[in-house]
């Protein structure tokens, strides 16, 4: 049975930097073709893919916050981290992180965690 | 301004069927990437409901169907359940991007 959760800071300041953890369990971050990824979804709006860690350490970010990001897997901890730099009030957010699996080819998110809202604000 | 384009909200009567459109473009959908679709119940996480186009997870009932031409996709649902409304987003992947897209989502009213 996959599981994820994520976990971090419920409120941070603007100009701050955001530390997300993702913590799974039933399935290894050293397996072919699996990978962990980030969405998030402002209230009230729609869902916005930030990034992705693959089991071999490749890495893919949202060009439009490229920037700002860096994800990190921790394999023997079954983890994988998120920080985004330099946090504004339009990122406020429920951040969500899923599991995928592209061995077959297909691309698509089928395990998500429950999600934690972060606000950004003084 | 999302990169896939959906309707922001369709309607139906129970036991109708409604259909939600997905439009996308070269770099997505029409260089042949696979469109999946997530079901979204208020104050939910997202739920993977079709995969590939048109493939069911385990679990899902196959009131939901998927399909995928040219540039768009569509997601079709029959037999309307009040249970059914939820926010649906649709999904690819996008070779210009060199990442993965969302729909902006369409919110589902069961009349």
């Amino acid at each position: 049975q996959i599981t994820l959760k994520e976990s971090g800071p419920t409120l941070v300041k603007p100009t701050q930097t955001l530390t997300l953890t993702c913590t799974f369990s039933g399935f290894s971050l050293s397996t072919s073709g699996v990978g962990v990824g980030w969405i998030r979804q402002p209230p009230g709006q729609a869902l916005e893919w930030l990034a992705l860690i693959y089991w071999n350490d490749d890495k893919l970010y949202s060009p439009s916050l490229k920037s700002r990001l860096t994800i990190t897997k921790d394999t023997s901890k079954n983890q994988v981290v998120l920080t985004m730099t330099n946090m504004d009030p339009v990122d406020t957010a429920t951040y969500y992180c899923a599991h995928t699996d592209d061995s077959s080819g297909d691309r698509y998110f089928d395990y998500w965690g429950q999600g934690t809202l972060v606000t950004v604000s003084s | 301004q999302s990169v896939l384009t959906q309707p922001p909200s369709v309607s139906g009567a129970p036991g109708q069927r409604v259909t939600i459109s997905c439009t996308g473009s070269s770099s997505n959908i029409g260089a042949g990437y696979d469109v999946h679709w997530y079901q979204q119940l208020p104050g939910t996480a997202p739920k993977l409901l079709i995969y590939g186009s048109s493939n069911w997870p385990s679990g899902v009932p196959d009131r939901f169907s998927g399909s995928k031409s040219g540039t768009s996709a569509s997601l079709a649902i029959t037999g309307l359940q009040a249970e059914d409304e939820a926010d649906y987003y649709c999904q690819s992947y996008d070779s210009s991007l060199s990442g993965w897209v969302f729909g902006g989502g369409t919110k589902l009213t069961v009349l």
